[in-house]
């Protein structure tokens, strides 16, 4: 397809494990974001890539979220040892560098702890 | 600090009748504004961008919106709401050179017949 997809589209998970959500960007696209869209907090920015590098991991939540990206396409968002306020949709998108260029957003993946 | 207010949480509409949906914002530069649309279980699609130029801006699916800087808004209209309008809808700024987007709290669109 040509979007923007995500997978899983739902995880559940156990407090205290590791999960890892999976993005891939629209083809050619070198700038990628990822979103977490919570109830209690909106929809906040967590990490944008230019190609491999993350100039801007201001909104990781936590030392227990990374992400990588690899080959100027895929990306991973791990969250470690998670906690029930990990619960969110984590939404990732994709773009032409720049703020004047449109970003493209994947379907999203639940993430449920219990 | 940059911030996005949207003040109506939810609003119902019948259909036919007009929209209007409110965007405040606070950025010490000029903004560059957004409207999303996000459809039950669906990622969110951009509606129309304001960067520059002309403050009232065309959109998709026959929405605009108007920039006001005076009174530091960006309301989205719509003359006629279809059954399909029924969406959650987030206003959003550009806070950096490279593309990093401030949300606002998301507008619940319900749409009556």
């Amino acid at each position: 397809g040509a979007g923007v997809s995500q997978s899983p589209s739902n995880k559940v998970t156990e407090k205290g494990k590791d999960v890892e959500l999976r993005c891939d960007p629209i083809s050619g696209h070198t700038a990628l974001y990822w979103y977490r869209q919570s109830l209690g907090q909106g929809l906040e920015f967590l990490i944008y890539f230019q190609g491999n590098s993350a100039p801007d991991k201001s909104g990781l939540p936590s030392d227990r979220f990374s992400a990588e990206r690899t080959g100027g396409s895929v990306s991973t968002l791990t969250i470690q040892r998670t906690q029930q306020e990990d619960s969110a949709v984590y939404l990732c998108a994709s773009s032409f560098p720049g703020t004047d260029n449109e970003q493209f957003f994947g379907p999203g993946t639940r993430l449920t702890v219990l | 600090a940059q911030s996005v207010t949207q003040p109506d949480i939810h609003i119902t509409v019948s259909e036919g009748a007009s929209l209007e949906l409110r965007c405040n914002y606070s950025y010490g530069a000029t903004p560059y504004l957004f409207w999303y649309v996000q459809s039950p279980g669906q990622g969110l699609q951009l509606l129309l961008k304001y960067f520059s130029g002309d403050t009232l801006v065309q959109g998709i699916k026959g929405f605009e919106a108007e920039f006001k800087r005076s009174q530091s808004s960006f309301n989205l209209r719509k003359p006629s709401v279809h059954w399909s309008d029924a969406a959650e809808y987030f206003c959003a700024v550009g806070v950096n050179s490279w593309g990093k987007l401030q949300f606002g709290a998301g507008t619940q669109v319900v749409v009556t017949p």
